[in-house]
């Protein structure tokens, strides 16, 4: 079964303090692993796809990054409008040919001002 | 701009009763969408692949009799919750693929709170 693990659960930044976000997975045939930022009563908002081992992604004051068992989402000098929760997924094939996104429980980050 | 709208935002119905969720594509053409549930303070739970002119594929433990996906064009999926009880309340949220080789990304919409009294 496929298993995605957001590490922490919570993570409390002081304005322009950097930290890394970790999401670890066990998984058969991984088709793309996501990042998604999700604000309170909204639906998810895409970041990044990553696809391989060793590749980078970047936006703004986020990178992400990939090895083969755990993706990190770095943020640098965080502003607190970067406060939100951020979902890493991973992508496999399921029942034929469709995708199937299983998704971690996600870090709430807040930036305090 | 929006890839992917969902009306309603926010429905409130009796026990017993059936709402319908509309989710659609806005920004390209959708040969499969996706719905999900997410409870407070859960992530996002995939219930079913909405695939254009087939039957829906449903994830185990979803029943497919209560939650009724309808893909009838390539811009527009419904999820019809039937017979709603107050366990059903939560957000739901669908969202659409940009096939492999245009961009591979996968958008999701504003979501519905559906809460059943």
């Amino acid at each position: 079964e496929d298993q995605v693990t957001q590490s922490p659960e919570a993570l409390r930044l002081q304005e322009g303090e950097s930290s890394s976000l970790n999401c670890s997975y066990t998984v058969s045939g991984l088709r793309g692993l996501f990042w998604y930022r999700q604000d309170p009563g909204k639906g998810p908002e895409f970041l990044f796809t990553l696809y391989s081992a060793g590749e980078e992604k970047e936006k703004e004051r986020l990178k992400a990054t990939l090895t083969k068992k755990e993706s990190f989402l770095h943020i640098t000098a965080p502003k607190p409008e970067d406060s939100a929760t951020y979902l890493c997924a991973v992508r496999t094939i399921s029942g034929g040919s469709n995708y199937k996104l299983t998704f971690g429980k996600g870090t709430l980050l807040t930036v305090n001002p | 701009g929006a890839v992917v709208s969902q009306h309603p935002s926010r429905v409130i119905c009796k026990s017993g009763t059936s709402v319908k969720i509309e989710c659609r594509s806005l920004d390209f053409q959708a040969t499969t969408m996706f719905w999900y549930r997410q409870f407070p303070k859960q992530s996002l739970m995939l219930m079913a692949t909405s695939n254009e002119g087939s039957k829906a594929t449903y994830e185990q433990g979803v029943e497919k009799d209560k939650f009724l996906i309808n893909h009838a064009s390539l811009t527009l999926s419904t999820l019809t919750v039937t017979s709603a009880h107050p366990e059903d309340s939560s957000f739901y949220i669908c969202s659409v693929q940009r096939l492999a080789g245009v961009g591979d990304e996968q958008y999701f919409g504003p979501g519905t709170r559906l809460t059943v009294t």
